[in-house]
Parts: structure tokens; sequence; C-alpha cells
């Protein structure tokens, strides 16, 4: 999977309580972006970043923040957590080069909120 | 909201026949992407086609794109039971990709 992990794989929590999901890549890609993905609703972007400590929001961002200290290390945090986050969430890597736009998935983690 | 509607929705076929998944988006873009997704996994990129190019081949994938209609349209020849999975169209004309909802594909053997 294009070097690419994600942690936890499967986590239930309880609604209010934070959240971190962690996306970790070994392939030294500039870009890296969060998605959840929701039966009828497809992919939507959560948030992207395009460096280190270089962020920015994406198609639904309310409620979620990210973290980039590092490379290789994204991470996605729900300050709160509500049963409408429940869903899978997907990270994906891009060199995006100009000569390379695609993106590479992780393999998910889905997340439930009772 | 979706960038890109995929139509059709689902779509069963005999192994051996070929598929076809079409794709419509709404405003400009740099390029227009393909993914599989199967079941219980992350979206593995099929093939990308620029705004400047009308069609492109890859294997048994066959991608066209018509911008003045804003659609594209993915043939899959030949299918097999391992092309079982769905389908998402992405278009991009920033740093973001804007996903389709999808479309299922069953090939039966």
């Amino acid at each position: 999977d294009a070097g690419i992990t994600q942690s936890p794989r499967h986590k239930v929590t309880e609604t209010g309580t934070p959240v971190t999901l962690r996306c970790h890549q070994t392939e030294n890609h500039r870009y890296m972006y969060w998605y959840r993905q929701d039966p009828g609703h497809g992919l939507r972007l959560i948030h992207y970043s395009y460096g280190v400590k270089d962020t920015d929001k994406g198609e639904v961002s309310d409620g979620y923040s990210v973290s980039r200290s590092k490379t290789e290390d994204f991470l996605l945090t729900l300050e709160s957590a509500t049963s409408s986050q429940t869903s899978v969430y997907f990270c994906a890597i891009s060199p995006r080069t100009a000569s390379s736009y695609e993106q590479y998935f992780g393999p998910g983690t889905r997340l439930t909120v009772t | 909201s979706q960038q890109g509607e995929e139509d059709p929705q689902a779509l069963s076929i005999q192994e051996g026949e070929n598929a076809t998944m079409n794709c419509s988006y709404k405003t400009s873009i740099n390029n227009l992407q393909w993914y599989r997704q199967n079941s219980g996994r992350g979206l593995v990129h099929l093939i990308l086609i620029r705004s400047n190019e009308r069609e492109k081949h890859s294997g048994r994938l066959r991608v066209t794109l018509d911008t003045s209609k804003k659609s594209s349209s993915l043939l899959i020849t030949a299918s097999r039971a391992a092309d079982t999975a769905s389908y998402f169209c992405a278009t991009a004309n920033t740093d973001k990709l804007i996903f389709g909802t999808g479309t299922r594909l069953q090939v039966f053997p």
C-alpha cells in the first residue's frame, strides 16, 4: 500500500471523548490528506497538508483538527467525538509534482462513536 | 457537495463482458482520475487523464474525457471476477481531489 499505514485500524469510543488517528508514510511525499467515507457520500476531504506545519481545510473540516510536525506523520484529531463522526477514515499521500497528481491511500480506520 | 457523479450507481455483468462507467462533473479541471476500491480496502489509483487529452489506455482500461460536456467514461474490457469493486472518478483543479459517489461493479463468473 505505497508505504502508508494508519493506526488504529478500528476504534470504538464514546461521545464527547477526544480521538486521534495517525497516518504514517515512508515515501517522503509532500502532500498528505484525510478523508472520511460514508455511504451515499463517497470520499469527502477533511483536511490536507502540503508540507510540515502547512495545513488547510477541506470540505468537511468542522469538528476536526490536524497536525503535521514531521514529513512522515499526519495526525487527525476529533476534539470531542460525536455520533455523526462515525465513519471510515482514509489517509492519502501524493508527491504532487508537475507530472504526478495521483494519490495513494492507506487501509483506513473504522471509527465508531457510541 | 460532490464534484463528480458516477453513472450507473451499480452494474452487474458476466465475465468477459465490457463494463462502462460514466462520470460527470461541474467545474473546470486540471485532470480527472479513476480509482478502484475493493471491499474493506483503501482506494487504488487506476488512471489519470489530463484536461488536454481525449482518450487514454492502460491495459484493459480505456478512459475518455469530454471537457465540453464535462464528462468522462471508464471502459473495462473483457471483465474478470477480480474486477468486482467500486470505481470512483475524482477531479482535480488545485491541490485537492473531489471524488464522486462511485459505481459498484459486480462481475459474475
